[in-house]
């Protein structure tokens, strides 16, 4: 199985702040990563897909980058609304193997 | 606009089968492939499989021996049991739609808590 890892596992951050998360593949994936919103009691929400498209819908402050084992998602102006916990996913294998989340929280 | 809404029992004693169903609004269950996604209590996600409208499956080795997926074109909806259940198996079940170029997931449910205790 390829595992993911991502870091950091949680971070706080102020309104307006720019974000960081990276997500390190344990074998080379190409670019078949997704990115994943999470809310409390909510369903997940795709942000990224193909390390760096942007889902429809999405704010275009969420961007990803990355390719081969290493990738991140970033949010130029972080709002109230991103607080949640972020997933990433690789699709290059069977099994579909997930990140271990980072939660981003109010500073 | 898609929606996925997840069904079943809360409590399921050890050693029984875990049951739940998926019922798609917005859309048709036709055409896509459908996973099942689990996070145990404060952990990450695990994927446990994915199946197809026709029935064909994909499952996780790790859990292959005990899932069996199934899908109903007429009620729009597709289905998981998990066989023989332990306190392991405790998590918040998801499903799914895996969109219809490449495996990642464009719509999901909120999930249903599911127990394991006797």
């Amino acid at each position: 199985d390829i595992q993911m890892t991502q870091s950091p596992s949680s971070l706080s951050a102020s309104v307006g702040d720019r974000v960081t998360i990276t997500c390190r593949a344990s074998q080379g994936i190409s670019t078949w990563l997704a990115w994943y919103q999470q809310k409390p009691e909510k369903a997940p929400k795709s942000l990224i897909y193909d390390a760096s498209s942007l889902q429809s819908g999405v704010p275009s402050r969420f961007s990803g980058s990355g390719s081969g084992t290493d990738f991140t998602l970033t949010i130029s102006s972080l709002q109230p609304e991103d607080f949640a916990t972020y997933y990433c996913q690789q699709y290059h294998s069977y099994p579909l193997t997930f990140g271990g989340g980072t939660k981003v929280e109010i500073k | 606009q898609v929606q996925l809404q997840e069904s079943g029992p809360g409590l399921v004693k050890p050693s029984e089968t875990l049951s739940l169903t998926c019922s798609v609004s917005g859309g048709s269950v036709s055409n896509y492939f459908w996973s099942w996604v689990r996070q145990p209590p404060g952990k990450g996600l695990e994927w446990i499989g994915f199946i197809y409208y026709t029935g064909s499956t994909n499952y996780n080795p790790s859990l292959k021996s005990r899932v069996t997926m199934s899908v109903d074109t007429s009620k729009n909806q597709f289905s998981l049991r998990l066989a023989s259940v332990t306190a392991a198996d405790t998590a918040l079940y998801h499903c799914a739609r895996r969109h219809y170029s490449s495996s990642w997931h464009d719509y999901w449910g909120q999930g249903t808590l599911v127990t394991v205790s006797s």
